[in-house]
């Protein structure tokens, strides 16, 4: 069964770095997200992204963060500068479609910034 | 807007019935879905509702009312591997991005 793959499983970093996050979504798939979980608490969207541009994103998705789809595979996350509240699950996910399709997850990157 | 509720956690016996309520309150609704997530894993989606009624998926089955603003998530034959966190979430109004609720963390003892 086709999947969503995330790398690296965990990324530590110090606070003030950029980080990338990567990941691989459903080869057929056409539109993409980024969710992000803090320990204990409720998953969050982050941004949403369709034929190559950003087709909507949250609060939590300011200037820091920075998404790309360099290829034709690859759909990654970029924080620029990172913070101590940074810390936290980020979620792929990738569906054939909007409305009522399904939304897979990947299996997450966990990043700790210290 | 959008606001969802459940309980935080829930306890049941192996074997048994149990019943995971959410109520929601949005500015337009485009559809509930029920995911399950284990800890420390990625949600996976169990089912969704966009009319009124039972949704039935072998032993998960949800339900929704619109004009209550309520739907469930009904576990039947509970096994030890269903203890999990629950979540229920909605589509924003352009149906592009899930809310989530915080989920209920049901605990499936033998």
């Amino acid at each position: 069964e086709p999947e969503v793959t995330q790398t690296p499983s965990h990324q530590v970093t110090q606070m003030g770095q950029e980080v990338i996050l990567r990941c691989v979504p459903i080869s057929n798939h056409l539109y993409f997200y980024w969710y992000r979980q803090i320990l204990g608490q409720k998953v969050e969207f982050l941004v949403s992204f369709y034929n190559n541009e950003i087709s909507e994103k949250s609060e939590i998705f300011d200037d820091q963060f920075s998404v790309e789809r360099p290829d034709g595979s690859n759909f990654t996350l970029k924080i620029r500068s990172t913070k101590l509240e940074d810390s936290a699950m980020y979620f792929c996910a990738s569906s054939a479609g909007t409305g009522l399709y399904e939304q897979y997850f990947g299996p997450g990157t966990r990043l700790t910034v210290t | 807007g959008q606001n969802i509720d459940q309980p935080t956690e829930m306890t049941a016996t192996e074997g048994a019935i149990v019943q995971i309520n959410c109520t929601y309150q949005t500015s337009g609704f485009n559809g509930l879905f029920w995911y399950q997530q284990h800890a420390g894993e990625a949600p996976t989606f169990l089912s969704y509702n966009v009319l009124d009624g039972l949704e039935e998926k072998g032993r998960f089955s949800s339900f929704l009312s619109r004009s209550k603003g309520y739907s469930y998530l009904l576990l039947k034959e509970l096994q030890m591997k269903d203890s999990a966190s629950y979540l229920c979430a909605l589509f924003n109004q352009a149906g592009t991005a899930l809310i989530f609720g915080k989920g209920t963390t049901l605990s499936v003892s033998s």
